[in-house]
């Protein structure tokens, strides 16, 4: 395993339709993020994920998004009646809980970027 | 709100020469400092990070120093090198680790 995997790498949509991302983590990775990042900016979180628990969403985040992580391995995030306003890199990370340390950076993945036309 | 500021969206240095890229936060209970490096087409790369009860933390080239008074902390990057060139991001967050947020990132060109 060589790291955080995402797919598509693009993905270009029209307006109102629905899109589905898929990140797959470092396989002993049990904690998952995924963060938006438009030009300019930095990355902005959007949710995070305790193996499957979703313990923590952003006000970013609005009913339109929706993520998941079925078995604590790979995340999905689904964007329905997509907005230009989505159009996006969508980046995903994941990182180790290691016994004794309350913080752990971040591996990121290559990101999903997102088009809406 | 933007928690997490840097203020020069860019920076050039000369090869050898030391790279000082800087960062500002408004939120007292971050205890958390990271800073990544980012290529085009690429997700963000994890380079080092430095806790409130240090004020400085050093990893070969890279060196992160942090004031907490000032809610400021930079990161030096000496010798610099032309593959440093990057965009960089300062992240932080605070003891529960679950929400990290970031600068808007320095572009960092390094001449040969």
């Amino acid at each position: 395993d060589t790291g955080v995997s995402q797919d598509p790498r693009h993905k270009i949509t029209k307006r109102g339709q629905n899109v589905t991302f898929r990140c797959d983590p470092i396989s002993e990775h049990n904690r998952l993020y995924w963060y938006r990042q438009t030009l300019g900016q930095g990355p902005e979180f959007l949710t995070y994920f305790q193996n499957e628990a979703q313990l923590e969403k952003s006000r970013l985040l609005s009913d339109r998004f929706s993520a998941e992580r079925p078995k604590g391995s790979f995340s999905t995030l689904e964007i329905q009646r997509t907005e230009q306003g989505d159009s996006a890199m969508y980046l995903c990370a994941s990182s180790p809980q290691r016994q004794g340390f309350a913080y752990n950076e971040q591996f990121f993945g290559p990101g999903t970027r997102l088009t809406v036309l | 709100d933007q928690q997490v500021k840097q203020n020069s969206p860019s920076l050039s240095v000369q090869e050898g020469r030391i790279s000082i890229l800087n960062c500002d936060y408004t939120n007292s209970m971050f205890d958390y400092f990271l800073w990544y490096k980012k290529y085009p087409a690429e997700g963000p790369t994890f380079l080092i990070s430095i806790s409130s009860i240090k004020d400085k933390n050093e990893d070969g080239r890279f060196t992160v120093f942090l004031n907490k008074s000032a809610k400021h902390l930079s990161l030096h990057i000496v010798p610099s090198q032309p593959g440093d060139s990057a965009v960089y991001f300062c992240a932080a967050s605070w003891t529960t680790g679950n929400q990290f947020y970031f600068g808007t990132g320095t572009s960092l060109t390094v001449i040969p």
